[in-house]
């Protein structure tokens, strides 16, 4: 059974950046895909991107492309989301989540989820 | 990119049937994935490939596709799945989630 286990909360100030954890038990983290999703307070999902270990390649959504970097350490199976130039409206749960690698244009359903992270961007 | 066009809500009493649809004009072409959120919690998958339902998910839970469309139907709904419901797709630039049905049980 894969786990996902999210970093803890962050309180930043706007202009900063922010890195979040994402470490992976059980399955194979090689072969898994892990996708990083927002969500702001009462809205709805977003998606910022995701890395796939097997190509060492990330691919990101056009919103997030010019301040997000998400990486992937195999060894310590740990995918990490750092986002940059932040602003009050960066305040959000950030999930990370995966799915089976199933091919670089492959997009499958998001099986397992994190605990989600409390970013909280205030001067 | 586009666009995933849910209700912003549905009210069933318990027993009776949910339908949350969800449309947007590559879903003719893309699977459909169904995620439940519960407050304070980490979205859960109840339907993948428009109509397929992971282990552990109650079989009242369907999905079905017909052309711009995607349907998660609850049948025999409980208390238990008072919840918001999203459905997602993607295409070659990545993920796209619909706007989110909250679903209140009577």
């Amino acid at each position: 059974q894969v786990q996902l286990v999210q970093s803890g909360a962050e309180v930043k100030k706007p202009g900063s950046s922010v890195r979040v954890s994402c470490r992976t038990s059980g399955g194979s983290f090689s072969t898994d895909t892990i996708s990083w999703v927002r969500q702001a307070p009462g809205q709805g999902l977003e998606w910022m991107g995701r890395v796939i270990p097997l190509l060492r390649r990330a691919q990101y959504a056009q919103e997030f492309q010019d301040r997000v970097t998400i990486t992937a350490d195999e060894y310590t199976r740990t995918a990490y989301m750092e986002l940059s130039s932040l602003r009050s409206d960066d305040t959000a749960i950030y999930f990370c989540a995966r799915h089976h690698y199933c091919g670089a244009d492959c997009y499958d359903a998001l099986d397992t989820w994190g605990q989600g992270t409390v970013v909280n961007v205030s001067s | 990119s586009y666009e995933l066009t849910q209700a912003p809500s549905v009210s069933v009493s318990p027993g009776q049937t949910a339908r949350i649809t969800c449309s947007g004009d590559p879903l003719p072409n893309q699977y459909a994935f169904w995620y439940q959120q519960k407050p304070g919690q980490a979205p859960v998958l109840v339907i993948y490939k428009d109509s397929k339902r992971p282990s552990g998910i109650p079989e009242r839970f369907s999905g079905s596709s017909s052309g711009t469309t995607v349907t998660l139907t609850i049948s025999g709904v409980q208390a238990e799945d008072e919840a918001d419901y999203f459905c997602q797709s993607a295409d070659n630039s990545g993920y796209v989630f619909g706007t989110g049905t909250k679903v209140t049980v009577l």
